[in-house]
């Protein structure tokens, strides 16, 4: 079992730029998280995805866009990428009610110019 | 809304002494408690956790936190400290009012490293 995975590992974009960063789980959980973790500012909420076919805001989504594209599946996209989204991503699932423990990905490091 | 503090975000200490990393938190429902590690370049991984039962938990390579609900605080501690230690250490908060989203809310990190 590979956990969470996170494709790419690392990217880097030009200001205005379009991607989409992509996680998968094979826990068969129910939610999904995205988070940025920013230096001194621990990790922020993005948006996420309580079960399939539902999405929500987190504390900071401006700028971004999710699908979850089924159970296992959430992505993040970037529409026009700014350099002050240059970040670490992390995904992260949740097996559901009554489970309260979130298990993160390896995370992917992102730099727009 | 819940917010987490941790109070330190550089604790050096030499190898095999002990430790403490402070958090606090603010919350006006029950919360759930987190303790998360973080090496170089990994991603987050579960230390341990307080859900409900015994304030005193154990978890993993040793660690052990307690939960104070009068002081609102989860501390980590460690007897003994090794080189491996040394990561970042990240105190979570989820409140039983999150819904079946339960979305953590982070401390801003505490640095540890462990001295030769």
């Amino acid at each position: 079992n590979a956990g969470v995975t996170q494709t790419p590992k690392f990217q880097v974009l030009k200001t205005g730029q379009s991607m989409t960063l992509q996680c998968a789980q094979d826990m068969n959980h129910n939610s999904m998280y995205w988070y940025r973790q920013d230096p001194g500012m621990g990790l922020r909420l993005i948006y996420y995805s309580a079960s399939e076919g539902t999405t929500d805001k987190g504390e900071v989504p401006n700028g971004y866009n999710v699908s979850r594209l089924n159970k296992r599946e959430f992505s993040l996209r970037l529409e026009s990428a700014a350099p002050s989204q240059t970040s670490v991503y992390f995904c992260a699932c949740r097996a559901g009610t009554g489970q309260e423990t979130q298990y993160f990905g390896p995370g992917t490091r992102l730099l727009v110019l | 809304a819940q917010s987490v503090t941790q109070l330190d975000s550089q604790v050096p200490v030499f190898e095999e002494a002990p430790v403490e990393l402070r958090c606090n938190y603010s919350s006006s429902v029950s919360v759930y408690l987190f303790w998360y590690v973080q090496y170089p370049n990994q991603g987050l991984q579960l230390l341990l956790k307080y859900l409900s039962g015994s304030t005193l938990v154990k978890g993993i390579n040793g660690f052990e936190a307690e939960f104070n609900k009068s002081q609102t605080s989860f501390h980590l501690r460690k007897p003994s400290v090794h080189i491996s230690d040394t990561a970042e250490y990240f105190c979570a908060v989820s409140t039983l009012s999150s819904g079946s989203a339960r979305q953590l809310t982070f401390g801003s990190g505490t640095q540890l490293t462990v001295l030769p």
